[in-house]
């Protein structure tokens, strides 16, 4: 099955940029979804397709995907951003076609 | 806005069958547009997707799970569920239903319901 790996924390400080990785292999042939995930509540998309956002996510939030790897990009870091974030792809070709990443917690310092 | 909601045992005992209603409200589980899957979250670790039950009953499981998992649809109550058999304390997790596009090539999950812990304990 395809596996999606990212770094387990990353952390930042206050109005800097975080940048949160997915590996894959081709992944910028699939289109990836973003998870942000607060503690003790559901996982909650902020980028879908890459790189759009759903209705009422912050322009702070943008993606990108090329190559081997997709990148969640969060600029003007807030404490409030702090949470696990999780990407996730569908691959029509697996028999697993439901693949989420690992999970990186961000660190707001 | 559709809301999805979570409901049924907090409390397995091993060996047995792990049973979960998800109660979708706002919106009709028939409408063609949508998979309705499960996702699930062991403690302290990553999401694992379930499977996925279309309105008109056809399924796809996660090929790990597939032996132990049945997910069925009731449209005339707006619900889908999911047994999970011969559960173990590594089935202990928070498990998550979850809507997506049908028609998407690469289909993302939106919304989710709160979640609802299960753990398998004796």
């Amino acid at each position: 099955s395809y596996v999606l790996t990212q770094p387990p924390s990353v952390s930042v400080a206050p109005g800097q940029t975080a940048r949160i990785t997915c590996g894959g292999n081709n992944i910028g042939s699939k289109s990836v979804h973003w998870y942000q995930q607060k503690p003790g509540q559901a996982p909650v998309l902020v980028v879908y397709d890459d790189s759009d956002r759903p209705s009422g996510i912050p322009e702070r939030f943008s993606g990108s995907n090329s190559g081997n790897t997709a990148t969640l990009t969060i600029s003007r870091v807030e404490a409030g951003d702090e949470a696990d974030y999780y990407c996730q792809v569908w691959d029509s070709s697996s028999d697993h076609p439901g693949v989420f990443g690992g999970g990186t917690k961000l660190t707001v310092l | 806005q559709v809301q999805l909601q979570e409901s049924g045992p907090g409390l397995v005992k091993p060996s047995q069958t792990l049973s979960l209603t998800c109660t979708v409200s706002g919106g009709s589980i028939s409408s063609g547009d949508y998979y309705w899957s499960w996702i699930r979250q062991p403690p302290g670790k990553g999401l694992e997707w379930i499977g996925y039950i279309y309105y008109s009953g056809s399924t796809y499981y996660n090929p790990s799970l597939k032996s132990r998992v049945t997910i069925s649809v009731d449209t005339s109550k707006n619900q889908f569920s999911l047994k999970l058999s011969s559960v173990t304390a590594a089935d202990t997790a928070v498990y998550y239903c979850a809507r997506s596009l049908r028609w998407l090539q690469f289909p993302w999950f939106d919304p989710w319901g709160q979640g609802t812990l299960v753990t398998v304990s004796s």
